[in-house]
């Protein structure tokens, strides 16, 4: 069965950091593209990050641009974002998700989330 | 950055009732579109991809047609636990972008 496991949200305050971490299992995480997604309370879904099966490619949105930085770590099944520089607007739930297939922008597992609140 | 619009933003409907939403395309996403579905508290589910393909485990009263700019999900009859919040997403380009999503909820 495909899992997909986040953590290391919590409350930080304005300028701060956070690392979160998506545990994959159930399927060969080094063959699939990964992305996070993310939603702020009562909003709608929006995509942020992806990254290559190796790791090789990676695309940002313009929102977390320079700030954000995806990694993964196929040895450990793992997935990261770290996220610097954090604001107030960056406080949602953050998914982890995977591409069904290689380029193909569709999400077809996620994460159950991790919510990141930015406050003073 | 391509913007998906969905209309409307609300439906309430009866359980047994056929319900068809939109997703409008600011440009051409040919038939790069996908739909989720998402409930208070869960993360999205993939119904459909590609426009009208099913994901894996999804029942035939959910259907997807369209290309181009105008899409549609359709649910033949409502059961339930189809009241939730629905999502369009195109995979034409970068970035990758979702509507705002329509609500579904019981009349």
């Amino acid at each position: 069965e495909v899992q997909l496991v986040e953590s290391g949200g919590g409350l930080v305050q304005p300028g701060g950091s956070l690392r979160l971490s998506c545990a994959a299992s159930g399927f060969t995480f080094s063959s699939y593209e990964m992305n996070w997604v993310r939603q702020a309370p009562g909003k709608g879904l929006e995509w942020i990050s992806y990254i290559s099966s190796s790791g090789s490619t990676i695309y940002y949105a313009d929102s977390v641009k320079g700030r954000f930085t995806i990694s993964r770590d196929n040895a450990k099944n793992s997935l990261y974002l770290q996220m610097n520089s954090l604001r107030a607007e960056d406080t949602a739930v953050y998914y982890c998700a995977r591409d069904r297939y290689y380029g193909s922008g569709i999400y077809d597992y996620w994460g159950q989330g991790t919510l990141v609140t930015v406050s003073s | 950055e391509i913007v998906l619009t969905q209309s409307p933003a609300t439906l309430s409907l009866s359980p047994g009732e056929r319900v068809t939403l939109s997703c409008r395309a600011s440009q051409s996403v040919s038939s790069y579109l996908a739909w989720y579905q998402q409930k208070p508290g869960q993360a999205p589910r993939l119904l459909i991809y590609d426009a009208s393909n099913r994901a894996t485990g999804i029942p035939a009263r959910f259907s997807g047609s369209g290309s181009g700019t105008d899409f549609t999900l359709t649910i033949s009859s409502l059961e339930p636990e189809d009241f939730a919040v629905y999502y369009c997403q195109h995979r034409s380009n970068w970035p990758r972008t979702f509507g705002q999503g329509t609500k579904l909820e019981i009349k």
